[in-house]
């Protein structure tokens, strides 16, 4: 596909289930981003990926929280145990870095997660 | 560390112009961004301002960075009720990190 594209867009789950969440970012990109946007934190960092470094986990908020991204492509943001507090619009973006470039980060729609 | 900070909520009325405020922490930003989030939509780029630029117009929209306050605005001429949208302000620390504000969700009256 032409843009970012995530999965599920949503998912309801029981308090204490583990989630996996997917993106697939735009063909070429090397970076990945995953950001969480809930009501009154606003958008906020979890971690991003560029080609082949050491991942930035910096924004990750507990160690329920990992992701991985596969042959520089696909990423997955797992959360275990899911807490009430982690529902959530998980946001995915990529972008290319190169020389000179704005650095613009094209974004998917996001998941939606719910925690019962 | 990183962190911007922006206004939660603004209302004009159709034909005003909008102002939406941003202030951030990191001296060391290269680029900074206005991003635009409509209702269910995703967020998709707006603008951007180079950290030696001072201004940057596009159409109706016109950027000031005040590099010395670390102070960012976008203003938004002759605000139509289409431009109702949460806009969100960011900034590209050292590398590839990009961090953003909590939004200002724009409200405009016809």
């Amino acid at each position: 596909g032409a843009g970012v594209s995530q999965s599920p867009s949503n998912k309801v789950t029981e308090k204490g289930k583990d989630v996996e969440l997917r993106c697939d970012p735009i063909s070429g990109h090397t970076a990945l981003y995953w950001y969480r946007q809930s009501l009154g934190q606003g958008l906020e960092f979890l971690i991003y990926f560029q080609g082949n470094s050491a991942p930035d986990k910096s924004g990750l908020p507990s160690d329920r929280f990992s992701a991985e991204r596969t042959g520089g492509s696909v990423s997955t943001l797992t959360i275990q145990r899911t807490q009430q507090e982690d529902s959530a619009v998980y946001l995915c973006a990529s972008s290319f870095f190169q020389g000179g470039d704005t650095g613009e980060l094209f974004f998917g729609e996001g998941s939606r997660l719910t925690v019962l | 560390g990183e962190d911007v900070e922006q206004s939660l909520f603004l209302s004009v009325r159709e034909g005003d112009s909008s102002v939406i405020n941003c202030t951030y922490t990191d001296s060391s930003s290269t680029y900074l961004y206005w991003y635009k989030q409509e209702p269910g939509a995703g967020l998709q780029l707006l603008t951007y301002i180079f950290s030696n630029m001072d201004m940057k117009q596009d159409q109706r929209l016109t950027v000031l960075l005040n590099k010395k306050d670390k102070h960012l605005s976008l203003r938004i001429a002759d605000t139509q009720t289409g431009d109702s949208a949460i806009y969100f302000c960011a900034e590209r620390t050292g590398g590839f990190k990009t961090i953003f504000g909590a939004g200002t969700r724009l409200f405009v009256k016809a």
